[in-house]
Order: C-alpha cells, then sequence, then structure tokens
C-alpha cells in the first residue's frame, strides 16, 4: 500500500532562511506526487505536482521540489522564507497499485511551517 | 477562490441532530470527495465519487451519509454524531483521466464542524 511519511510535524525558520520540508514515500508503482499548502481556516490549495516529468518541479511562490527514487524522496524547499510562507503543508501520493482507485490520494500527516521575523 | 466552496463554514450540533455539509463545484468536473480533517491526523478519505457513482467508503460509520445527486454537488448527511467526529470536513473535486492518477484535487475551505 502507499504511504507518505513527513519527518517533523513543526519546523520553524527565520525570515529570509532556506525552508526545507521532507517527505519520503512508498509505493509500488511509478508515484505522482503533490505538495499542498494550509493556511489557516482555508481548505488545501496545489503548490505543486510530479508527474514523472522533470524530476525537478517548481510550484507557486517560489517553491520546489525534487523527485529522488534512490532515496522515495520528494522534499519541499524555499531559498528564502517569508513571513506569509507560515502554514501547513502536506505531502501526497497518488498512484493505480493493485486494489487502489484511481485519482485517490494519500496524505502524510503535514508539517506546520513557523517563521520568525 | 478554487472553485469549490461548501456550506456552512461552522456548525455546532447536539449529538441527536441532523444536519448536512453542502460542497458544490464550478469547475467542470467529474469526480468529488469528501476528507475529514482530525487534528494530528492525517486526512481521512471518506468517501468518493466519480460521475456521480460512489466508488468508494473508507470504512466510515453510517451516522455519515453522502448524497451526490449530480456531478457539481456533493452533500454529507449527519446524523447522531459523536463527540469524536468534530472535525474540519473538507470537500474537494477533479477530473479523472481515462488511464491517468494525476488528476489534481481542488479543495474547497472545509466546514468546521463540533458535536456536543
Amino acid at each position: 500500500a502507499q504511504s507518505v511519511t513527513q519527518l517533523g510535524s513543526h519546523v520553524s525558520v527565520s525570515e529570509g532562511a532556506l525552508v526545507l520540508l521532507r517527505c519520503n514515500y512508498s509505493s509500488s508503482v511509478p508515484p505522482y506526487l503533490f505538495w499542498y499548502v494550509q493556511y489557516p481556516n482555508q481548505g488545501l490549495q496545489l503548490l505543486l505536482k510530479y508527474t514523472s516529468a522533470a524530476t525537478l518541479v517548481k510550484g507557486i511562490n517560489g517553491f520546489e521540489a525534487e523527485f529522488k527514487k534512490s532515496e522515495t524522496s520528494f522534499h519541499l524547499t524555499k531559498p528564502s522564507a517569508h513571513m506569509s510562507d507560515a502554514a501547513e503543508y502536506f505531502c501526497a501520493v497518488s498512484g493505480l497499485e493493485d486494489g487502489g482507485s484511481q485519482g485517490n490520494l494519500i496524505f502524510g500527516k503535514g508539517t506546520k511551517l513557523s517563521v520568525k521575523p | 477562490e478554487t472553485g469549490v466552496t461548501q456550506t456552512p463554514r461552522h456548525l455546532v450540533m447536539g449529538m441527536t441532530n441532523k444536519k448536512s455539509l453542502k460542497c458544490e463545484q464550478h469547475l467542470g468536473h467529474n469526480a468529488m470527495y469528501w476528507y475529514k480533517q482530525s487534528a494530528k491526523k492525517p486526512l481521512e478519505l471518506m468517501f468518493v465519487y466519480n460521475f456521480k457513482e460512489q466508488t468508494e467508503n473508507n470504512s466510515v460509520p453510517s451516522r455519515f451519509s453522502p448524497e451526490c445527486p449530480n456531478s457539481s454537488h456533493l452533500f454529507l448527511h449527519l446524523h447522531t454524531l459523536q463527540p469524536e467526529d468534530s472535525a474540519l470536513y473538507l470537500c474537494a473535486s477533479s477530473q479523472v483521466q481515462a488511464s491517468e492518477s494525476t488528476d489534481t484535487q481542488y479543495f474547497g475551505p472545509g466546514t468546521r464542524l463540533t458535536v456536543l
């Protein structure tokens, strides 16, 4: 079965510092991977997704993620954090494993990002 | 604004009440989803509708009853809920392709449900 592990339920960085949010996945089929962001009192918004094209994926708001098959990872990065980046970030995997349903997403537990002035 | 709206945004109900959550998508998608988001737990997929047909029910208690009258609307009927059902209920929609599994899900803002 597919699964996602996000290391660190809470990450704190200073404004202007590098943001690194970790995501590792497990999948028996080529995965499709997503990062979503959730601001307080809002739903989830897609940041970026990997669909087996380029391994380095660029998303909105200056975020990017790199798919590394050998490490089964899809970490999210941003070179310079901004106060407005404070939110919760979710990694998700999708793929047609045996018994799985097309389009269903498996989410990690989320990582809450705090940005200090 | 993602094109998926949910009403109400907040709901407080007693354990004996009956209420319904509504979701509407304006994106022309053919699949809709209900998720439950509880504190310190991953998002839990509850129900999936593809082309208005329920294709997934992840062992959800019968006190939750979904309804999908058309491809743009999705309801979640609630009755005799328990306090542990208090959570954020998120609706999402996507366009499921015939042979692809890369469809992006677009989420609504959620309904914050409190069961007293």
